[in-house]
């Protein structure tokens, strides 16, 4: 049974470009959270997908966007990075049918350094 | 005030002792609880979850949830050197999709 997969594992990238995250959730899951996760803290929650819909957002600037594909895989784009966007980001799914829904499986993250 | 506060430690433990994590959270109406197991430069492990006052055991883990005083806490008892991890306190606040995470205690297993 496959668990949350992310890719890539390392990015280094520069001020002002863009990238884009991908993630596969865990089989049998259908929604899609990402976070942020910067050095000594503790994950920041960017947004969720079901249903291929934005479902939530939390405060992070229109530079974050995101996408949810039929087969709920799911893509995290960063538009004009800034330095302060290096981190790690943490991709989880979950089962929103089950009874414990709000349990989220991570992947393993996608570091991100901004030079 | 944040969302979630736990004590940033570190703290540091001998091996076979009892460690002892605690969390608090603002939103009264959360109602679920998780505490996450993070290893350096992994991603986030779950290792409890809890939903109604009192304990919950599972193995050498116990969580112990107050709901009254919006207070969270795990402990670990007979620590092993393979405990040590930053251990992360999540919350579902009330009528919320998202989790909230506190910035997480680092705690040391002295061998």
């Amino acid at each position: 049974d496959a668990g949350v997969t992310q890719s890539p594992t390392h990015l280094i990238k520069t001020r002002g470009q863009q990238v884009t995250l991908r993630c596969s959730p865990k089989s049998g899951h259908d929604t899609v959270s990402w976070y942020q996760q910067a050095l000594g803290q503790g994950p920041q929650f960017i947004f969720q997908y079901y249903e291929e819909e934005e479902r939530q957002r939390g405060n992070f600037p229109d530079r974050f966007s995101g996408h949810q594909f039929p087969n709920y895989s799911s893509e995290l784009n960063v538009n004009a990075l800034l330095l302060g966007d290096s981190a790690l980001y943490l991709c989880a799914s979950s089962f929103i049918g089950g009874l414990e829904s709000e349990k989220l499986f991570f992947g393993s993250g996608t570091q991100l350094s901004v030079l | 005030q944040k969302e979630v506060e736990q004590n940033s430690g570190p703290l540091s433990v001998p091996e076979g002792a009892i460690a002892s994590l605690n969390c608090t959270y603002s939103d009264r109406g959360s109602q679920s609880f998780f505490w996450y197991r993070q290893y350096s430069g992994k991603s986030p492990e779950l290792i409890m979850f809890i939903y109604s006052n009192g304990d919950k055991e599972d193995g050498r883990f116990t969580a112990q949830l107050n709901k009254a005083s919006q207070y969270v806490s795990l402990l670990i008892r007979d620590s092993q050197p393979s405990d040590s991890a930053t251990y992360l306190c999540a919350v579902n606040p009330f009528n919320d999709y998202k989790l909230s995470f506190g910035a997480g205690t680092t705690v040391t297993v002295r061998a």
